[in-house]
């Protein structure tokens, strides 16, 4: 059975504490994406990476942070956390479209989540 | 204007009965069309996926794109309590950025 696993389903910090939220998955998948969810806003992307220690922007990168040294693991770091950004976090993975033999390139793979609270 | 508009709901039905979920979107360039259900407290899994208009059936699901009026739905025949859960809408232009809607929580009741 595959999987994305993060590595807490529940955390809580405090303002200004450095956060790291871990992400491994077992498909040996090339892409990885981290989101956040909020009600009514959906879900929004942070950054995501195609490539072991490539990393590109998403729509909200401001005050977040990434780090992918291998290609299992994707790791998103609050810098300074805020109450801001008190959120469900998370993690998807993909690979690149293999169109040939029918295969889909999308976030078909999400971890259960990580609900982050900061106070 | 969000590029995706996806009524939030709560949408509440009979089991048995036929679940129909929309989107709108405001991007023409979308070529790449998604559903996807989460569970509470989990995270999303992919449901149905649609390459540009047309309809696509996986047994009691139907997705549905209307790419002329900017539109697309989903269908859940003979609807179970199971099914209770919230359906993201999703779209892409075929690049790494995918753009969610914020869901429809839908409750089928026994």
């Amino acid at each position: 059975d595959v999987k994305v696993t993060q590595s807490s389903r529940y955390l809580v910090k405090r303002t200004g504490e450095k956060v790291f939220l871990e992400c491994v998955q077992d498909m040996d998948h090339e892409n990885m994406f981290w989101y956040r969810q909020d009600p009514g806003l959906g879900l929004r992307l942070i950054y995501f990476s195609y490539d072991v220690k490539m990393k590109e922007k998403g729509d909200i990168p401001e005050g977040y942070s990434v780090s992918r040294e291998k290609k299992e693991r994707f790791s998103l770091i609050l810098e300074s956390a805020s109450t801001n950004q008190t959120s469900m976090y998370l993690c998807a993975s993909s690979s690149p479209p293999q169109l040939d033999r029918g295969a889909w390139d999308t976030e078909a793979f999400f971890g259960q989540g990580t609900r982050l609270t900061v106070v | 204007q969000k590029e995706v508009e996806q009524d939030p709901g709560p949408l509440s039905v009979p089991e048995g009965a036929i679940v129909s979920l929309n989107c709108t979107y405001s991007n023409s360039a979308f070529q790449y069309f998604m559903w996807y259900r989460q569970y509470s407290r989990k995270g999303p899994e992919l449901l149905m996926y649609t390459y540009s208009s047309g309809n696509k059936e996986d047994g009691r699901f139907t997705a549905q794109v209307d790419k002329s009026s900017k539109y697309i739905s989903l269908f859940i025949r003979d609807s179970q309590p199971s099914d209770s859960a919230t359906y993201l809408c999703a779209m892409k232009t075929g690049g790494f950025k995918t753009i969610f809607g914020a869901g429809t929580r839908l409750f089928v009741k026994a």
